[in-house]
């Protein structure tokens, strides 16, 4: 079935260091693939997304390349500063449903 | 800017009572979900509905109920509440646009069952 794997956390950094978390995907179809992130006691708020193999998502500094060949959503960072201490769940949608990963738990030490 | 509204925030419950939380959006979206979100598990979908009048099973849909009566509401319910549905309940709606759409999310709603 359709599902994403994502690396377990949590991660600890140091400010300014550079960030991965790896995202894998088992798709039946062409989904399209997402990065949520949840600060602490709210919601999920949609971080980027892609719509097509080999389309990139960015937002606030994050990009995420859509790989059909390796079936892959890695988030990058280059820089990660203390508020962007998260949790960062990967997601694929397909036919009007989305299906999450299990959350990597980011904490930036300043 | 209201989004979407779920309630309770959060609700102790005994195990065998019946419990609905509450679920409104205001972005007239077509698409409405329930997910669950477990530590390591991740967000667990329930139950779903792609437009008013429909519903369908998600990864998770044992033990509870949904329905969509219009638009703007999706109550989801445990008819008799057991203590592994202790959880973070989210509620979130999509424009329905197949994959591509955004989710939008409630803050959530914490459950307790003792």
């Amino acid at each position: 079935g359709d599902s994403v794997t994502q690396m377990e956390g949590p991660v600890t950094l140091s400010e300014e260091a550079f960030l991965t978390i790896n995202c894998t995907y088992t798709a039946t179809g062409y989904p399209s693939l997402f990065w949520y992130v949840q600060y602490p006691g709210e919601g999920l708020q949609l971080l980027l997304k892609a719509t097509k193999a080999d389309d990139k998502g960015s937002n606030k500094g994050f990009e995420a390349t859509y790989r059909k060949e390796t079936t892959s959503f890695h988030l990058e960072k280059g820089s990660v500063q203390v508020s962007d201490s998260a949790v960062y769940f990967c997601a694929l949608g397909l036919a009007n449903k989305f299906y999450f990963g299990s959350g990597t738990k980011l904490n930036v030490k300043p | 800017i209201a989004g979407i509204t779920q309630a309770p925030t959060s609700q102790i419950l005994a195990a065998g009572r019946r419990m609905t939380l509450r679920c409104t959006q205001d972005m007239r979206h077509n698409a409405m979900y329930w997910y669950r979100q477990d530590l390591g598990l991740g967000l667990r979908l329930i139950h779903y509905s792609n437009t008013a009048g429909t519903t369908g099973k998600g990864e998770v849909p044992d033990g509870y109920s949904v329905s969509r009566a219009n638009t703007d509401d999706f109550p989801l319910t445990l008819a008799s509440a057991v203590p592994p549905q202790t959880s973070v309940y989210f509620c979130a709606s999509s424009y329905g646009q197949g994959n591509t759409g955004e989710l939008f999310f409630g803050e959530g709603s914490r459950l307790t069952v003792l």
